[in-house]
């Protein structure tokens, strides 16, 4: 069966830190991943996309990047963190068109 | 333009009533698929339904029902005798062929049922 893992569950960063947060899919092959953001106001967000190892493609400019070293391994970083990079990010997958499944998600604070 | 609206930001219901959360899609595309996502305190979405653009017919899952009309782009849901653990933020979302099927969703509807 297909699982997401999404870790760490929260995280508490100072400004300027980096920021790495890690998803992978089991089960699949060739998923689309994504990375999306839920900021306070609750709307989602897409930050990035990829369809394939090494192709990324953002939504989103800001200080945040994405790469997918792995088919099933999609990783969110940041050089330095802003207070505005705090939230909750989700990792997804999907294969076609059949349906999103989404990891648990990675509770930001940044102070 | 927004593709994915959900006018109602926040429900407040009494257990047992029923309630319908409105979805309003935009779209081109003949085909493209509509989504629903339950998103409880936890904070993971969990997916209910997906619906093809070819498909109108309503589907009913348990207390669950949604209704698809393309004559005006809605994809209603409508939970009966709502529960308290029907609590939650419900999302619309739609996918585009034209779009690479990449997701955009609506802004959530808070669902609050009162015991």
């Amino acid at each position: 069966s297909q699982t997401i893992h999404q870790w760490p569950a929260t995280l508490v960063q100072p400004v300027g830190s980096p920021l790495s947060l890690e998803c992978t899919v089991e089960g699949t092959s060739n998923p689309n991943l994504y990375w999306y953001r839920q900021a306070a106001g609750r709307g989602l967000q897409l930050l990035f996309y990829s369809v394939g190892i090494g192709q990324i493609s953002s939504e989103v400019p800001q200080n945040l990047s994405a790469s997918r070293p792995q088919d099933r391994q999609f990783i969110l970083s940041s050089k330095k963190l802003l207070l505005s990079d705090s939230g909750f990010y989700l990792c997804a997958w999907s294969v076609g068109s059949y349906g999103y499944t989404f990891g648990s998600g990675t509770r930001l604070t940044v102070v | 333009a927004q593709k994915v609206t959900q006018a109602q930001t926040e429900i407040s219901v009494v257990e047992k009533e029923d309630v319908t959360l409105d979805c309003v899609y935009e779209t081109r595309d003949t085909t493209y698929y509509l989504f629903w996502y339950k998103q409880p305190p936890s904070g993971e979405l969990v997916f209910l339904i997906r619906r093809n653009s070819f498909d109108e017919q309503n589907e009913i899952s348990g207390r669950y029902s949604w209704n698809f009309q393309k004559s005006t782009s809605s994809f209603n849901f409508t939970i009966t005798a709502s529960q308290v653990v029907d609590s939650a933020v419900y999302f619309c979302a739609l996918s585009e062929q034209g779009g690479s099927y990449i997701p955009t969703f609506g802004r959530g509807t808070s669902l609050i049922v009162h015991p």
